[in-house]
């Protein structure tokens, strides 16, 4: 059963566009919800995360915008650049309870010059 | 990627022999997991630890057991590999808040 919920699997978007990737969780004991990005052959590396006491963060290009009530979070990527193309994973977990992080299933993101 | 080596990086191995991955950290970190990644599932938990000798299992753990000795040392083990456990490998520290990546460990089971 996933834990995570993430589309669309793939997104193409022109450069200087905005990305826009999308979660969808379950359980309402989770308390942080990071955001990673995967470049080929690497491994995942922190992005920006989130807590649900917040609706939203920024950082540079990169904000979380978070609803708690309808138990999503989306990644959106302003000013898309051909740099930002990678793998996107979001992920969800229990802060300080044996902390297991649950994935979504990931997100290829595909800047065009 | 935060002190966080794994070994090897590639393995090709015969269905039935044991393997074992090794991932060393220094980052003096309590927890550390294990996750496998595949194409259309992410990352999945294999086996996670919270401390020295204190590990759990995730939602992949068949097949698979760990160890941890030492707290920088979090070794992985197929007991006997299959061809569904070809994968890519990733270990994984962290603090309680965030989690650290290492390069990964590409496993092949022929």
């Amino acid at each position: 059963q996933q834990q995570v919920k993430q589309s669309p699997q793939s997104l193409i978007v022109q450069k200087g566009g905005i990305s826009i990737i999308n979660c969808a969780y379950e359980n309402t004991a989770f308390d942080y919800f990071p955001w990673y990005q995967q470049f080929p052959g690497k491994g995942p590396a922190l992005l920006i995360a989130i807590r649900p006491d917040v609706s939203e963060k920024k950082e540079g290009r990169f904000t979380i915008s978070f609803n708690k009530s309808a138990k999503q979070f989306s990644l959106h990527i302003m000013d898309s650049q051909p740099g930002d193309s990678a793998t996107y994973f979001c992920a969800a977990s229990r802060r300080y309870t044996g902390n297991q992080f649950y994935f979504g299933t990931g997100t290829s993101l595909t800047v065009i010059p | 990627d935060a002190g966080i080596t794994q070994s090897p990086r590639h393995k090709v191995t015969e269905t039935g022999t044991p393997v074992t991955l090794r991932c060393h950290q220094t980052e003096n970190h309590r927890y550390m997991y294990w996750y496998r990644q595949d194409p259309g599932h992410g990352l999945r938990l294999i086996h996670y630890s919270y401390g020295v000798k204190d590990t759990d299992k995730g939602e992949v753990s068949d097949g698979y057991s760990v160890s941890r000795s030492k707290t920088e040392d979090f070794l992985l083990t197929l007991e006997s590999a299959t061809s569904s456990q070809t994968s890519v490998y990733f270990c994984a520290s962290g603090t309680g808040m965030q989690a650290f990546f290492g390069q990964g460990t590409r496993l092949t089971v022929v």
